[in-house]
């Protein structure tokens, strides 16, 4: 089934700990992104990669950093994990950088940092 | 950056229509989106809003007005799986979406 896919779905993490969330998408889109979703907040970007070998600091991109070394892989990784990050983590897709467009989301990864 | 501001909590009856009322604030506009998203599920596509006037789509309806910052999203002939949170969210010139906090429908039997 073409689409997003997260791993993991959920993950408890002591605090200081290195985390990496994998997203792979099939659809061939250019642009990725992640957002963290937390009660009351909403959803809120953390980074974007309008095309592979780019990337770009959303809202909220302190203690996260991104890679995209091709056009289907965008993992994000936590160097040193707090409790503040505790949240539900979502990667999306869109056809086409720099354009508005629809966004195709991932089933979330839950992660509670401890 | 934005203000992207919508009612926290919605209830309603089935069979009824709700509307979900979004105001917003930019520096540049390139569109508003609505999303829909279950209980521990991921967001999914609505609608999408770049001119004046209203856009239907079956039971859904969305709405823009640029000069007024506003939107809304009207949900006819509700049913019990619209029970829901819905998200709206805008383009800037730096075509990034950014979303509001999210409107949870509940509906009602």
């Amino acid at each position: 089934i073409a689409g997003i896919t997260q791993a993991p779905t959920s993950q408890i993490l002591a605090a200081g700990r290195r985390m990496t969330l994998r997203c792979t998408q099939d659809m061939r889109h250019n642009a990725m992104y992640w957002y963290r979703q937390d009660l009351g907040l909403g959803l809120r970007l953390i980074h974007y990669s309008n095309t592979a070998g780019t990337t770009g600091k959303g809202e909220v991109p302190d203690g996260y950093s991104v890679s995209r070394a091709n056009t289907d892989d965008f993992p994000l990784t936590l160097a040193s994990a707090v409790p503040s990050q505790t949240s539900v983590y979502f990667c999306a897709s869109s056809a086409a950088g720099g354009s508005p467009g629809e966004l195709f989301f991932g089933e979330g990864s839950r992660l509670t940092v401890l | 950056g934005q203000n992207i501001d919508q009612p926290t909590e919605m209830t309603a009856t089935e069979g009824a229509i709700v509307q979900i009322n979004c105001t917003y604030q930019t520096s540049g506009f390139n569109g508003l989106f609505w999303y829909q998203q279950h209980a521990g599920e991921a967001p999914t596509f609505l609608s999408y809003n770049v001119l004046d006037g209203l856009e239907e789509k079956g039971r859904f309806s969305s709405f823009l007005s640029r000069s007024k910052g506003y939107s809304y999203l009207l949900l006819k002939e509700l049913q019990m799986k619209d029970s829901a949170s819905y998200l709206c969210a805008v383009i800037e010139n730096d075509y990034k979406l950014s979303f509001g906090a999210g409107t949870t429908v509940t509906v009602r039997a």
